[in-house]
């Protein structure tokens, strides 16, 4: 596709479930960010990847949240146990370079843990 | 931290009204960009600013980013219900291109 684009759209998990939560980004783009949005609020950083490499994961809330891009394109942010406060929308972002050009935002996941 | 504070957190207007939304910090941003997020979706880039005293135009949408890129305005004319959504401002610190900083977003309703 032309755009970056997340599965599942919704995930609805009961407490202490595993999630994972898939991005495709677009083809070729080398940098790729995961984002936590509260309702109404801004995205909040999670993590960064340049290609399968993990350059920073400063933003993930707790040893729970694990993210992935091993072949450098589809990532996978997984959410073990998971709780109540987990329940955000989860935007993946992509960019074509290691610069600040612009990250294409993909519709995001809605958690909802009950 | 460094934040960037968008203010007001919600605006409700009526159709033919304008409006101006603010960010601010106390830091200062190598560049600073607004995204427009409409629900069920991700931001999508509306202007990148860079330069201090820089103003872009985009149709009735007017850009400023402030002369010491601490702060940035964004102002709509003659707003139209199509503008409904939720405004964010995001930066890049000088030095680091790896993550935006964001602010909470402006709520905006416009009413027809």
């Amino acid at each position: 596709g032309a755009g970056v684009s997340q599965s599942p759209r919704y995930k609805v998990a009961k407490r202490g479930q595993d999630v994972a939560l898939r991005c495709d980004p677009i083809s070729g783009h080398v940098s790729l960010f995961w984002y936590q949005q509260a309702l109404g609020q801004g995205p909040e950083f999670l993590t960064y990847f340049q290609n399968e490499a993990q350059l920073d994961k400063s933003g993930l809330p707790s040893d729970r949240f694990f993210a992935e891009r091993p072949e450098g394109s589809v990532s996978t942010l997984k959410i073990q146990r998971t709780q109540q406060e987990d329940s955000a929308v989860y935007l993946c972002a992509s960019r074509s370079g290691a610069g600040t050009d612009t990250q294409y935002f993909g519709p995001g996941t809605r958690l909802t843990v009950l | 931290t460094q934040l960037l504070e968008q203010s007001p957190q919600f605006l409700s207007i009526q159709e033919g009204e304008n409006l101006t939304v603010y960010c601010n910090s106390s830091s200062v941003f190598s560049s600073l960009q607004w995204y427009r997020q409409e629900p069920g979706e991700g931001p999508v880039l509306l202007v990148t600013v860079v330069t201090g005293g820089e103003v872009k135009k985009l149709k009735r949408l007017t850009f400023q980013f402030g002369d010491a890129r601490k702060d940035s305005s964004l102002h709509i004319t003659a707003a139209q219900p199509g503008d409904t959504g939720l405004y964010l401002c995001a930066g890049h610190n000088a030095g680091n291109n790896r993550k935006l900083i964001w602010g909470l977003g402006t709520s905006l309703a416009v009413n027809p």
